[in-house]
């Protein structure tokens, strides 16, 4: 079983759709989550960082923690073209110094 | 805003040879991090470096790999060897501490030929 597990996609919808992302894992050990968000041959970059179970809402993007399902998920609000790009998963905890264990990423189309 | 910064954005070299890839991470930052993706697959940790030294590598880190903090700004990855499959984006991070979020730089494409 992979540690984390990410829907590859692609997933494409209209603009101002509302976009659910989702990741799970194996490891319970994993106690910080972020979001990333990456465009074609640039770097991840970061959109939110959660540590508790519940939601963190920033602008137009909520993210949502079960520890107990060990489930994360990020929900897009009215979706824009400027959208469109690979969402990753990534998280860390445990004994470790800070590696982060990414999921495959998740392919958005935000089609006008 | 503070950023991490990667030169060069894409190295060709001959298969053999020697590349350096240089990072500076975020000034105030204790945590700085290597990471590969290879065109089409996930992102994946290669190696942490904390308070000078390496605090942690993946089974990828072998010998051909070797990290350094040469100065108080810089930080550098280098392949002494490459090989074909060596061909990939390398990303540069760093962090406040272990469990604070870890900022990405654009990273370096490596060719390997």
């Amino acid at each position: 079983q992979k540690e984390v597990e990410q829907d590859p996609g692609p997933l494409s919808v209209p603009e101002g759709a509302i976009v659910s992302l989702n990741c799970t894992y194996s490891n319970s050990a994993f106690q910080y989550f972020m979001w990333y968000r990456q465009y074609s041959r640039k770097g991840p970059e970061l959109l939110m960082y959660t540590y508790s179970s519940g939601n963190k809402e920033d602008g137009r993007f909520t993210a949502q923690v079960d520890k107990s399902s060990k489930y994360i998920s990020l929900f897009i609000r009215d979706s824009q073209p400027s959208d469109s790009a690979t969402y990753l998963c990534a998280m860390k905890g445990g004994t470790s110094y800070g590696k982060l264990t990414f999921g495959q990423g998740t392919i958005l189309t935000v089609h006008p | 805003e503070p950023e991490v910064t990667q030169t060069p954005s894409h190295q060709v070299t001959q298969m053999g040879q020697e590349v350096i890839l240089r990072c500076v991470p975020i000034s105030n930052h204790l945590y700085f991090y290597w990471y590969r993706q290879i065109l089409g697959q996930k992102v994946e940790f290669l190696v942490s470096f904390y308070n000078n030294e390496i605090s942690e590598k993946s089974e990828i880190f072998d010998d051909q790999f070797s990290v350094e903090r040469p100065d108080g700004s810089n930080f550098t990855l280098k392949i002494r060897s490459t090989k074909l499959e060596d061909s990939a984006m390398y990303f540069c991070a760093s962090s406040l501490n272990r469990n604070t979020e870890a900022f990405f730089g654009q990273g370096t494409r490596l060719t390997v030929v």
